[in-house]
């Protein structure tokens, strides 16, 4: 159980243009979602905290209006990436908050060229 | 400000011989944590956990300690194995800033096991 299924696992996209990542939990509901992201030989940063049905919360330095997070319903979360830009080449994982732990998605490698 | 420090960057262990991963915290409020395994370009995997009620969770091969009073918690693995090799996160959760789901994550350790 508690599983989570992120989408894509990689994308490549060109600068300017807008990404959306997907996370899913397969098997349990999760009100609460979470987007990090990870530089190369770096920590996971805590990028937003995603509640269904209402505006994430965004931690400091994270641009919101950059990193547009939407939690429409208990089992989806979705990171779209506006204007991406080279410098926002990074993996990116999401992870939700099961019952007794958090379980994490597999993570989405992007790369703007 | 890191909160979640895990001071050696790298390990390397014989297999069969046991691992011992180190992980210290700095922040009172936090009161659960974790150890994931990560392999590149792959979602962390969660491990083992421990509240900070306990002061040893034991499942399987792996074993966690957490010392409240030094703010230091260990991952101990025995026997290691190859397949172990990964990078392991000490996170924990808990403090100020709201939702206590949030997890604050070290830096990583790279846990090598030869064969």
């Amino acid at each position: 159980g508690a599983v989570v299924s992120q989408h894509p696992s990689r994308v490549i996209c060109k600068s300017g243009t807008s990404v959306k990542i997907e996370c899913r939990s397969l098997d349990f509901q999760a009100t609460t979602m979470f987007w990090y992201r990870q530089f190369p030989k770096q920590s996971l940063m805590l990028m937003a905290t995603s509640n269904e049905g209402s505006k994430a919360t965004y931690e400091q330095g994270v641009e919101k209006d950059k990193f547009l997070i939407n939690h429409a319903s208990l089992t989806l979360s979705t990171l779209t990436v506006t204007s991406a830009h080279p410098e926002d080449s990074s993996f990116y994982i999401c992870s939700a908050r099961g019952i007794v732990w958090t379980t994490f998605g597999s993570g989405t490698r992007l790369t703007v060229v | 400000d890191q909160q979640v420090k895990q001071n050696s960057p790298s390990l390397s262990v014989q297999e069969g011989r046991i691992s011992i991963l180190n992980c210290d915290y700095t922040n009172s409020m936090f009161d659960y944590f974790l150890w994931y395994k990560k392999y590149p370009a792959e979602g962390p995997t969660f491990l083992i956990s421990i509240s900070s009620i306990k002061d040893k969770n034991e499942d399987g091969r792996f074993t966690v300690f957490l010392n409240k009073s030094a703010k230091h918690l260990s991952l101990h693995i025995v026997p290691s194995q190859p397949g172990d090799s990964a990078v392991y996160f000490c996170a924990a959760s808990g403090g100020s800033g709201g939702s206590n789901y949030k997890l604050t994550f070290g830096k990583g350790t790279l846990l090598t096991v030869n064969p």
